[in-house]
């Protein structure tokens, strides 16, 4: 069954510090994967994404995912946080085959980061 | 403004009223999902178009959720017999066709309280 795994229910960092938000992923085929960010009371804005080539991905504000295939994950990352960076992050997959596009989510990871 | 419009944002409504939500999608986008969240979870997938045709609906949806799409333009979400239980954010969501676009654009959301 695909699932998809946030280890970290919160994140927090200190501004102007190196940022990671994990993600660990299981479909049966090639991934697609995903990072979205939700604000509050705001609906999910698409960050970036993996679909193949290069692992390394760069996305909106700033920030980037590196695709681990041998150890399933997808981890989002920023070299320097910014406190407006703080907010709700949803990873998400599915199967590259999959025709209906239905994505799996994550149960999300919020991100805190201090002045 | 080209986004995916929700109406209306808030909906208070007493147990055992219906409730009927409206999603606009992005003109040119042929698919459009509806999803449920609620706090401190991912995003729950109800139902999904393409075009005017519903393709798939979730198993855990209750038969007094129903969604229609007429002419594949707007998509109604409709709760029937409301119960607390239904309280949440509902999420709509459009893409385009191909392979890349697992990506999904989102509306605001609109909240339901049911009291």
């Amino acid at each position: 069954a695909q699932s998809v795994a946030q280890p970290e229910d919160q994140v927090n960092v200190a501004e102007g510090n190196p940022l990671t938000v994990k993600c660990t992923y299981s479909v049966s085929g090639n991934p697609y994967l995903f990072w979205y960010v939700q604000y509050p009371n705001r609906g999910l804005q698409f960050l970036l994404k993996y679909i193949t080539g290069d692992n390394l991905v760069k996305g909106s504000y700033g920030f980037e995912a590196e695709f681990n295939k041998s150890q399933t994950s997808f981890h989002l990352k920023k070299p320097s946080a910014l406190v407006s960076d703080s907010a709700l992050y949803f990873c998400a997959v599915r199967e590259a085959v999959d025709s209906n596009y239905q994505l799996i989510w994550g149960a999300g990871t919020k991100l805190i980061i201090k002045p | 403004d080209t986004g995916v419009s929700q109406n209306p944002r808030h909906k208070i409504t007493k147990r055992g009223q219906n409730v009927t939500f409206r999603c606009d999608p992005i003109s040119e986008h042929n698919r459009l999902y509806w999803y449920r969240q609620t706090l401190g979870q991912g995003p729950e997938f109800l139902t999904y178009f393409q075009n005017e045709a519903q393709l798939e609906k979730s198993r855990l949806l209750s038969d007094r959720f129903s969604a229609e799409r007429p002419k594949g333009s707007f998509s109604t979400l409709e709760i029937q017999r409301t119960e607390q239980g239904d309280s949440a954010m509902y999420l709509c969501a459009s893409s385009g066709q191909g392979p890349n676009t697992g990506e999904l654009f989102f509306g605001e959301g609109s909240r339901l309280t049911v009291l």
